[in-house]
């Protein structure tokens, strides 16, 4: 199967910095990549699919990157609602597997 | 307004069983694959099972196959996962997902709010 690998597993950050997410394939999966925003308590909500496609509501500050087996998700100017953990998954075929998540914190 | 509503989470014993729901409304249901995905207290997200839009196909993690089925019923607009054989391991909150688009494998564009199983003694 192939394994998700997501770094850093957390990070410490103000409002207003850029702040960059990597999430790693371990075999290629072509741009068949989500990356999915949690709030403690609440339900995931998908940010961006197909790599670099950001869902319809979400805000332009948030963008991905990458094809083949690297992808990044970037948030340019990091807002007090941002502070969240991000999870990237990989949907080219079963088992759908998630990264182990990015907590990123109020520095 | 596209939403799902799981229920059917509780308190149960290792080696007993417990079916979840997930009612679904808002959108053509038998036109869209469905999922489940878990997560246990304190960690990350774990995708659990996915079924076809019409039921045909279905796939499971290979920590739940063989002791968890999921099904769905379009007449009903719902989703349902059959758990057995429950582990202490499969204590987490339970999460319906919809497939982005008609394709069997997408991102997951609406999740419900979760239902949380607990298997303790």
């Amino acid at each position: 199967d192939i394994q998700m690998t997501q770094s850093p597993s957390s990070l410490s950050a103000s409002v207003g910095d850029r702040v960059t997410i990597t999430c790693r394939a371990s075999q290629g999966i072509s741009n068949h990549l989500a990356w999915y925003q949690q709030i403690p308590g609440k339900s995931p909500k998908l940010l961006i699919y197909a790599a670099s496609t950001l869902q319809s509501g979400v805000p332009s500050r948030f963008s991905g990157s990458g094809s083949g087996t690297d992808f990044t998700l970037t948030i340019s100017s990091l807002r007090p609602e941002d502070f969240a953990t991000y999870y990237c998954q990989k949907y080219n075929g079963a088992p759908l597997t998630f990264g182990g998540g990015t907590k990123v914190e109020i520095k | 307004e596209v939403q799902l509503l799981e229920s059917g989470g509780g308190l149960e014993q290792p080696g007993g069983s417990l079916r979840l729901a997930c009612a679904a409304a808002g959108f053509t249901f038998s036109n869209y694959a469905m999922s489940w995905v878990r997560q246990a207290p304190g960690k990350g997200l774990e995708w659990v099972s996915a079924i076809s839009g019409g039921g045909t196909t279905t796939n499971f993690a290979d920590s739940v196959k063989g002791r968890f089925t999921i099904s769905r019923d379009s007449s009903k607009n719902t989703l349902y996962l059959q758990m057995s054989s429950l582990r202490a391991e499969d204590t987490a909150v339970y999460f319906c997902a919809k497939f982005r688009s008609a394709n069997w494998y997408d991102a997951f564009d609406i999740w419900g709010q979760g239902t949380m199983v607990t298997v303790s003694s």
